[in-house]
């Protein structure tokens, strides 16, 4: 079945500053790949998702870039803001079952 | 617009003990599931059902059964609890199937202590 591997585990930046989270996955089938960020108490959230047919996806200050020839793809954060500390989660879907599965994590700090 | 709804939020139970969680969605959509989510390992599939009057395995169904009542309600009980089903559960829903980039929406989560 799908594995998706989520790095690093937990992040601090000054705010401002850019922040990166990379994921990989392991069944070439994948094609749909979300990212939900979860704030404290609360459950997780679709900030923005990109498919397969496509290279990189932009929204205001977020944006996810995918490498389907080496399975890995990415979350960039630009200008981070203190609200923008919390939980990212990756994951990965195939279109042959309707499931998606999720990364381990990534727990984000933003320091004013 | 509640949502996902999910009872109750807190419950503390003994080894042994069975009990059942409970989630609704007014959102009118086809599909339904139930994570678990633990310290460093993320959200973990237990069951889903695709539409009214199905339900699949996920990744970590063992200990667990579903039932999907109506297009509205989707509950998971433990018939036994132990210690390892500590964790906070998490019932999501999507109104079509995730991968045609269907989104999932999360209700808040129940928190569930075995002793």
């Amino acid at each position: 079945g799908e594995n998706v591997e989520q790095h690093p585990s937990t992040l601090s930046v000054q705010e401002g500053d850019s922040a990166v989270i990379k994921c990989t996955y392991s069944d070439s089938a994948s094609n749909y790949f979300p990212w939900y960020k979860q704030e404290l108490g609360k459950g997780p959230q679709l900030i923005i998702d990109i498919r397969s047919n496509v290279g990189e996806k932009k929204d205001q200050r977020i944006a996810v870039t995918l490498n389907k020839t080496a399975k890995h793809f990415s979350l960039h954060i630009t200008e981070t803001q203190p609200e923008d500390s919390a939980v990212y989660f990756c994951a990965a879907s195939m279109p042959s079952y309707d499931k998606v599965i999720f990364g381990p994590g990534t727990s984000l700090s933003v320091i004013p | 617009n509640a949502g996902v709804t999910q009872t109750p939020k807190f419950q503390v139970l003994k080894t042994g003990q069975s009990m059942t969680l409970q989630c609704a969605q007014d959102m009118n959509h086809n599909s339904m599931y139930w994570y678990r989510q633990d310290p460093g390992m993320g959200l973990r599939l237990i069951y889903y059902s695709a539409s009214e009057g199905t339900t699949d395995k996920g990744e970590v169904p063992n200990g667990y059964n579903v039932s999907r009542l109506n297009k509205r309600e989707f509950s998971l009980r433990l018939e036994s609890a132990a210690p390892s089903q500590t964790s906070v559960y998490f019932c999501a829903s999507s109104r079509r199937a995730v991968s045609r980039t269907g989104e999932l929406f999360f209700g808040e989560g129940s928190r569930l202590t075995v002793l």
